[in-house]
């Protein structure tokens, strides 16, 4: 089954206790991307990876991390929670992207719900 | 700078309602516009892309349009089951970075 998953589901953590939450797809996409989302403000991207070893950042990058080393998985990591990235986040994939073309739509993962407290 | 904006912000159907979710966007040179279905606890589901205006795309209840400034997501005889949060996002020329809107929430009483 094509799928995009994220580990944990659901994490509760205390300020500055560093975290990675996980994302895996299997559907060889070279785009992938991180979102999170919060009561009246929608979805944000935080950073976006075009290919292995190729990422830059979103509209809300302050505080987080991420890499890929691998096609299939794209990290993010999490160095010194606050309290003002408790949040919901999604983990999106998509398949090649052209700057110039039609882009094509995101498969998203279940969501990590984050609490730091 | 990309906007998008939804309304309205909740929407209260009965089953058998039809009616309309708007999406009013503002970008410089449309790559494309996603609808997206958002069920409570879940990520976004995939519904429709359109690319250029008089764009039209089906899909059982559902129908998407798209004019130079706005998109319409119509739902014909609605269930209980249409009840989500549906989401509308645009990317530009040159942009890999989308821009969603805050969401419509409908809710389809039987």
């Amino acid at each position: 089954e094509a799928q995009v998953t994220q580990n944990p589901r659901y994490l509760i953590t205390v300020t500055g206790k560093k975290l990675t939450v996980t994302c895996s797809q299997n559907m060889n996409h070279e785009y992938m991307s991180w979102y999170r989302q919060d009561p009246g403000l929608g979805l944000r991207q935080i950073y976006y990876s075009m290919n292995v070893e190729v990422t830059d950042k979103g509209d809300v990058p302050e505080g987080y991390k991420v890499s890929r080393k691998e096609k299939r998985n794209f990290p993010l990591i999490l160095e010194s929670p606050s309290p003002n990235q408790t949040s919901l986040y999604f983990c999106a994939s998509s398949p090649h992207v052209v700057r110039t073309g039609p882009y094509n739509e995101q498969f998203f993962g279940p969501g990590t719900r984050l609490t730091v407290l | 700078e990309d906007q998008v904006t939804q309304s309205p912000e909740a929407l209260r159907l009965q089953e058998g309602e039809s009616s309309s979710l708007n999406c009013s966007y503002t970008v410089s040179g449309l790559r494309g516009l996603f609808w997206y279905r958002q069920d409570p606890g879940k990520g976004p589901e995939f519904l429709f892309t359109l690319y250029s205006a008089g764009e039209e795309k089906e899909k059982e209840r559902l129908k998407a349009t798209l004019t130079k400034k706005e998109s319409f997501l119509h739902i014909t005889a609605p269930k209980p089951e249409d009840s989500a949060t549906y989401l509308c996002a645009v990317r530009s020329g040159g942009s890999y970075i989308p821009t969603f809107g805050r969401g419509t929430s409908l809710i389809v009483h039987p």
